[in-house]
């Protein structure tokens, strides 16, 4: 199975700040990668997919980037509704194995 | 307009069998590359995928809890049932259905709010 690591693990930053999230997955994985925000009790929801589209709905300050085994997320310029877990997930195989999140909390 | 919910018991004794129900409106899990999956968080952990049904009844679960897992689908009441047995306090977790749409990218698109069940005597 494949298995996916992200880093940072958390990060602090400031409002207006721009934020880079890694993931990287333990064998190619081309484009199949899912990123994800989740909120304090709340279910995640989708942000990006394949890597680099942007779900209907979502900021364009959320951008994705990679593919074989190193993705990025990317925040442009953060704002305080964006302070929250991302999890990136492979969708390349089954089962779709999530990444351990990176949280991203207030400087 | 797509929702999912997932209902079931909240507390379980160790070593029962837990039933979870997805109930989902908007789609149709009979349309073609469409499933439903389970996913579980244990309270402040990470994600973890369960199991996954497919518009075909093809059925897929993740490896570590593969012989404890059933999946199945009632498409003419849109739901999608997990079970779950020998029940474990380390199951302890907020359990969420999420849809599963294809095209070219399998992604979890809509999910449900999710059900925090725990697993104790």
């Amino acid at each position: 199975d494949i298995q996916m690591t992200q880093s940072p693990s958390s990060l602090s930053a400031s409002v207006g700040d721009r934020v880079t999230i890694t993931c990287r997955a333990s064998q190619s994985i081309s484009n199949y990668l899912n990123w994800y925000q989740q909120k304090p009790g709340k279910a995640p929801k989708l942000l990006i997919y394949a890597a680099s589209n942007l779900q209907s709905g979502v900021p364009s300050r959320f951008s994705g980037s990679g593919s074989g085994t190193d993705f990025t997320l990317t925040i442009s310029s953060l704002q305080p509704e964006d302070f929250a877990t991302y999890y990136c997930q492979q969708s390349y195989s089954i089962p779709g194995a999530f990444g351990p999140g990176t949280k991203v909390q207030i400087k | 307009q797509i929702t999912l919910k997932e209902s079931g018991p909240t507390l379980v004794k160790p070593t029962q069998t837990l039933t979870l129900t997805c109930t989902f409106s908007g789609f149709s899990l009979s349309t073609s590359r469409v499933g439903v999956g389970w996913i579980r968080q244990p309270p402040g952990k990470a994600l973890e995928w369960l199991a996954l049904i497919f518009w075909d009844d093809d059925k897929r679960y993740g490896p570590s809890l593969k012989s404890r897992l059933t999946i199945t689908k009632d498409t003419s009441k849109n739901q999608v049932v997990l079970t779950m047995t020998n029940m474990d306090p380390v199951d302890t977790a907020t359990y969420y259905c999420a849809r599963q749409t294809s095209g070219s990218y399998p992604r979890l698109d809509y999910w449900g709010q999710g059900t925090l069940v725990t697993a104790s005597s």
